[in-house]
């Protein structure tokens, strides 16, 4: 139980192009979804965190236009980086918390999106 | 601020060796959590402790939550190529609060 799925597992795009990754809880209501960035050898730097059906609430220095979140169902939130740059490059990952688990915050991970923009 | 320090940073040992990773704070969290992720996916849980002193096995893994729930360590007895990988402790203050990641700790196991 508490898979987390991620779509695409990795991509490339051109530089000035938009790029959407989803994020979907495949056998757990996910009330809460989270999305991190993270740099090799690093741990993870939260970006965002969104409810369903609510607006996502930003950490702070993400730039909230550029990092579209969309938090649409108890199983699916997007991320969509717009007018990508290469210093977007890295690995993505998001994570959620639901109905699964003992304990609320315990967090389930999707096996990250690795995004490179040329 | 480093809320949650790991160390050490980087570790590589020989195959069958032991080994303890180190997770300490200043603050006092309601529970903590051990993430285990290999290079190219997602962090995977490991456990969580919520019980100061409290100590959970799994398999050739031993986890330790703190007498008063600041720290925690993670030991590995005879550790396996398998167990390469970025150990990353995470801990709760409160329900209500987000959960805070230490920077992790780095593992190679070399056969």
């Amino acid at each position: 139980g508490a898979v987390v799925s991620q779509h695409p597992s990795w991509v490339i795009c051109k530089s000035g192009t938009s790029v959407k990754i989803e994020c979907r809880s495949l056998d757990f209501q996910a009330t809460t979804m989270f999305w991190y960035r993270q740099f090799p050898k690093q741990s993870l730097m939260l970006m965002a965190t969104s409810n369903e059906g609510s607006k996502a609430t930003y950490e702070q220095g993400v730039e909230k236009d550029k990092f579209l979140i969309n938090h649409a169902s108890l199983t699916l939130s997007t991320l969509t980086v717009t007018s990508a740059h290469p210093e977007d490059s890295s690995f993505y990952i998001c994570s959620a918390t639901g109905t699964s688990g003992v304990y609320s915050y315990e967090q389930y991970f999707g096996p990250g999106t690795r995004l490179t923009v040329t | 601020t480093q809320l949650l320090e790991q160390s050490p940073q980087f570790l590589s040992i020989q195959e069958g060796e032991n080994l303890t990773v180190y997770c300490n704070s200043s603050s006092v969290f309601s529970s903590l959590q051990w993430y285990r992720q290999e290079p190219g996916e997602g962090p995977v849980l490991l456990v969580t402790v919520v019980t100061g002193g409290e100590v959970k096995k799994l398999k050739r893994l031993t986890f330790q939550f703190g007498d008063a729930r600041k720290d925690s360590s993670l030991h590995i007895t005879a550790a396996q190529p398998g167990d390469t990988g970025l150990y990353l402790c995470a801990g709760v203050k409160t329900s209500y609060d987000k959960v805070i990641f230490g920077p992790g700790t780095s593992l190679s196991v070399i056969p």
